[in-house]
C-alpha cells in the first residue's frame, strides 16, 4: 500500500533563509510523487511532480525537489524564501487504481 | 478555460438537511474526485468517478453520494447533514490516460458549516 508521512505541521523560517519541507513516502510500484501548494481559501495547485525522469525537479516559484529512492524521500526546497511563499504544502504520491494518497500537510510560515 | 468549478463557495446548513455540493470541468478529464479537508488530517478521498457512469466509494463515503451522468459533472450530496461533515470539500480531475501523470486539477472548494 502507499503512504505518505510529512515531517512537521508547521515550519518557521525567515524571509530569505532555506525552505526545506520533508517527505517519506512508501510505494509498492514505481512512484510517482507530487508536491502542491494551497494559499489560503484557495484550493491546490501543483507545485512539481516527479514521474521517473531526472530525479531532481524543478517547478514553479523557485521550489525544486529530489527522489532519493534509498531514502524514500522526496523533500521540497527552495533556496531563499519570500512572503509570498507562506502556505500549506501538501506531498503526494501516486496509490493503487486511480487514486492519489496526500500527506496531512506542513504550513509554511516566513516571517520577516 | 475556466477548469474545475465548484458553487456554493460557502454554505450553512442545519443537521438533518440535504444539500449538492456542484462540480464541474471543462478539460474533458475522465478521472473526476471529492475530496474533504479537516485540519491535521490532508485530503481525504470521498467518491470518485472514472469516466461518466462510473462511481465508486474512497476512505470516507458514510453519508454522501454521488452520480456522474456526464463528462463534465460530478455532483456530491450529503443526504442528511450531521456537524461532523463540517469541512472544506475539494473537486478535482484529471485526465486517465495511458500517459497520464495522475495531475490532478482542483477547484476552489466549498466551506460547509453544519450545525
Amino acid at each position: 500500500a502507499q503512504s505518505v508521512t510529512q515531517l512537521g505541521s508547521h515550519v518557521s523560517v525567515s524571509e530569505g533563509a532555506l525552505v526545506l519541507l520533508r517527505c517519506n513516502y512508501s510505494s509498492s510500484v514505481p512512484p510517482y510523487l507530487f508536491w502542491y501548494v494551497q494559499y489560503p481559501n484557495q484550493g491546490l495547485q501543483l507545485l512539481l511532480k516527479y514521474t521517473s525522469a531526472a530525479t531532481l525537479v524543478k517547478g514553479i516559484n523557485g521550489f525544486e525537489a529530489e527522489f532519493k529512492k534509498s531514502e524514500t524521500s522526496f523533500h521540497l526546497t527552495k533556496p531563499s524564501a519570500h512572503m509570498s511563499d507562506a502556505a500549506e504544502y501538501f506531498c503526494a504520491v501516486r496509490g493503487g487504481g486511480f487514486k492519489t494518497i496526500f500527506g496531512a500537510g506542513t504550513r509554511l510560515f516566513v516571517k520577516a | 478555460n475556466a477548469g474545475v468549478t465548484q458553487t456554493p463557495k460557502f454554505q450553512v446548513l442545519k443537521t438533518g438537511q440535504s444539500m449538492t455540493l456542484q462540480c464541474a470541468q471543462d478539460m474533458n478529464h475522465e478521472y473526476m474526485s471529492w475530496y474533504r479537508q479537516d485540519p491535521g488530517m490532508g485530503l481525504r478521498l470521498i467518491h470518485y468517478s472514472v469516466g461518466a457512469g462510473i462511481t465508486d466509494q474512497g476512505e470516507v463515503p458514510n453519508g454522501y453520494n454521488v452520480s456522474r451522468s456526464t463528462t463534465e459533472d460530478f455532483p456530491l450530496r450529503l443526504l442528511s447533514a450531521a456537524p461532523s461533515q463540517t469541512s472544506v470539500y475539494f473537486c478535482a480531475s484529471r485526465n486517465s490516460g495511458q500517459r497520464s501523470s495522475y495531475e490532478q486539477y482542483f477547484g476552489p472548494g466549498t466551506r460547509l458549516t453544519v450545525t
